[in-house]
């Protein structure tokens, strides 16, 4: 079935450092890919999507390029502050409507 | 804030019980979804209604069920409560009941079984 793979944490980094969470997929046909945030104490929130081969979504500094030929999609950011530290969540949704979701990634930013 | 309200935000019972929590969805969405978010298995997509008719159903639990009213929001019955169901619940809603269509969270309504 589909399935969403990533990385594990927690990870720590200082202000400025540059993260990368590693996200692989396993689904048939052509998924949507979804990198959501969940801030302390807060719901899940879109922080990106792409919904086909090569897509490059991006906010708020944040990137993420969905690779088939890898089946990827490695969220990154070149220089992370304080306010990032959340846990963030890649998903995918294939033509159904619900979306897996990996397991998480604890990132927390220190000043 | 998503626009998405769940109540209560805490709740806390014993096994055996039975609990409803409630989800609104965000104004002119038809669609919500459930989802349980749990130490052990993550986040997991529980079922999902579209106009008040169930669209598709996840890792539900017989001892589980929802529904969605005419006003279009959405309630959670969990029943039999074991250890294993304290989670994270959250409810998501959109537009339409269709993949290309965002989902939107709410804050989540933590379920302590003791």
């Amino acid at each position: 079935g589909d399935s969403v793979t990533q990385m594990e944490g927690p990870v720590t980094l200082s202000e400025e450092a540059f993260l990368t969470i590693n996200c692989t997929y396993t689904a048939t046909g052509y998924p949507s890919l979804f990198w959501y945030v969940q801030y302390p104490g807060e719901g899940l929130q879109l922080l990106l999507k792409a919904t086909k081969a090569d897509d490059k979504g991006s906010n708020k500094g944040f990137e993420a390029t969905y690779r088939k030929e890898t089946t990827s999609f490695h969220l990154e950011k070149g220089s992370v502050q304080v306010s990032d530290s959340a846990v963030y969540f890649c998903a995918l949704r294939p033509n159904d409507y619900k979306l897996s979701f990996g397991a998480g990634t604890t990132v927390t930013v220190r000043a | 804030d998503s626009g998405v309200t769940q109540t209560p935000k805490h709740l806390i019972t014993a096994t055996g019980q039975r609990v409803t929590l409630r989800c609104s969805p965000r104004s002119g969405d038809l669609s919500v979804y459930w989802y349980q978010q749990s130490l052990d298995q993550g986040l997991q997509f529980l079922i999902q209604y579209y106009n008040g008719e169930e669209r598709a159903k996840g890792n539900i639990l017989e001892r589980f069920s929802a529904q969605q009213f005419p006003d279009l929001h959405s309630e959670l019955n969990l029943s039999s409560l074991e250890l294993g169901d304290s989670a994270l619940y959250f409810c998501a809603s959109s537009l339409l009941g269709t993949s290309e269509t965002e989902q939107f969270f709410g804050p989540g309504t933590r379920l302590t079984v003791l």
